[in-house]
């Protein structure tokens, strides 16, 4: 089975703090997803990567930086916490090519005060 | 009992009875399909998915179906579950763009025991 883990479930942070959201997948998948989810408005892509090192804009790119330095990991990197940023997290990984099946972690709850 | 996928509606089906999810997709292009579930506080979990050459694939206990006349797809659940509750929603990619991946806003499925 697929393993896509965000290593934190739930985060309290304070506005103008620097997070980061951890992810890790399991089946050596090269492309890797950063989306985030809030009530109406649906799935939004932040950043993805197609591989180590590379990263691509998404939708919703603002506020927001990525980091892949090994293959099975992507970082989200919120540099000055905002309140407009509290939403759920995804994480997600794919094969390589296009036409596949993008597998999610379970969600990093992030409620910045 | 049938509904259609826009607006995050809700389905409210007995137990035992067959479900139908809908879902108008957008783009003509797409050529890749997947259905998701999605419980409450956790990452979605992909059920099933089917190719633009295909117009049904099934699965234990879903079958989907593809209309490309009408871009229209549906998931069926065949004698729904208490544990079949969640939100389901459709996602459509083209296998030529592994980044622009179009969820739709899903549909709420309530199983009344």
């Amino acid at each position: 089975d697929v393993k896509v883990t965000q290593s934190s479930r739930y985060l309290v942070k304070r506005t103008g703090e620097k997070v980061f959201l951890e992810c890790v997948q399991d089946m050596d998948h090269e492309n890797m997803f950063w989306y985030r989810q809030d009530p109406g408005l649906g799935l939004r892509l932040i950043y993805f990567s197609y591989d180590v090192k590379m990263k691509e804009k998404g939708d919703i790119p603002e506020g927001y930086s990525v980091s892949r330095e090994k293959k099975e990991r992507f970082s989200l990197i919120l540099e000055s916490a905002s309140t407009n940023q509290t939403s759920m997290y995804l994480c997600a990984s794919s094969l390589g090519y296009a036409g596949n099946t993008i597998y999610f972690g379970e969600g990093s709850w992030l409620t910045v005060v | 009992g049938e509904s259609v996928g826009l607006h995050l509606p809700t389905l409210s089906v007995q137990e035992g009875d067959n479900s139908i999810i809908n879902c108008a997709y957008s783009n003509s292009a797409s050529d890749y399909f997947i259905w998701y579930k999605q419980e409450s506080g956790k990452g979605p979990q992909f059920i099933i998915d089917i190719r633009s050459n295909m117009d049904k694939r099934q699965g234990q206990r879903v079958t989907v179906l593809l209309n490309k006349t009408v871009k229209h797809l549906s998931l069926q659940i065949a004698a729904t579950q208490p544990g079949d509750s969640a939100v389901y929603f459709c996602a459509e990619n083209m296998e030529t763009s592994y980044d622009k991946v179009i969820f739709g806003p899903g549909t709420s499925l309530s199983v009344i025991p």
